[in-house]
């Protein structure tokens, strides 16, 4: 079975600040690992998608994770936090093969951005 | 592309009464993902269809969820009867390769 285990349910950061989210996985098998983001009263947008290319993946507004497979990890990165990054984000591995591919989401970390 | 439509966006409804939550997958897509969300329980995946075809349904909570997906580009959640701690998001996806998946706004259940 796959999962994964976000650490930290809250994370506050100081605006222009690292934003560090951790997300470990346990997989039987190559996962594919994503991370979506959710504002207030929206459904989840995808942020950045690993699906075994290369290892540091870039998403959109700023945000990179990296893949190590030794340490079964996939954190999500910015160099410098915006006001505009607060929301909630989720890492997420798919579960089964082929047709029955299946996205398991981790509780979900929500980041507060510090003027 | 409009993205996954969701209707409706608000659901207030009295406990015992049925509810239907609709939703519209992206053009071409072929798997659809209802989920719910809670605060207690965080984001749980309800059913699964792919090509139309229910695959996995083992997270519908119980007999009084059902859903339905009569073509490619429709599908229904329905609740009947309704419970108070049925109050949530719920949240549809759809994808072209069940790998990423594109979520809709959500319609947020409340049942008084």
């Amino acid at each position: 079975a796959q999962s994964v285990t976000q650490l930290g349910s809250h994370v506050s950061v100081s605006e222009g600040a690292l934003v560090l989210l951790r997300c470990n996985y346990s997989s039987s098998v190559p996962p594919y690992l994503f991370w979506y983001v959710q504002y207030p009263n929206q459904g989840l947008q995808l942020l950045l998608k690993y699906t075994s290319a290369a290892t540091l993946v870039k998403g959109i507004n700023g945000f990179e994770a990296e893949f190590k497979k030794s340490e079964t990890s996939f954190h999500l990165t910015k160099p410098s936090a915006h006001m505009s990054d607060a929301a909630e984000y989720f890492c997420a591995v798919t579960r089964g093969t082929g047709s029955a591919r299946q996205l398991t989401f981790g509780s979900g970390t929500q980041l507060t951005v510090l003027p | 592309d409009a993205g996954v439509i969701q209707s409706p966006r608000h659901e207030v409804t009295e406990m015992g009464q049925e509810v239907t939550l609709r939703c519209k997958p992206i053009s071409g897509h072929n798997s659809l993902f209802w989920y719910r969300q809670t605060m207690m329980r965080g984001l749980e995946l309800l059913i699964y269809f792919n090509n139309n075809v229910p695959i996995d349904d083992s997270g519908m909570p119980e007999d009084r969820f059902s859903a339905k997906m009569p073509n490619a580009s429709f599908s229904t959640l329905k609740i009947q009867p309704s419970e108070p701690r049925d109050s949530a998001v719920y949240f549809c996806a759809s994808s072209s390769d069940s790998i990423e998946a594109f979520f809709g706004q959500g319609t947020r259940l409340t049942v008084v």
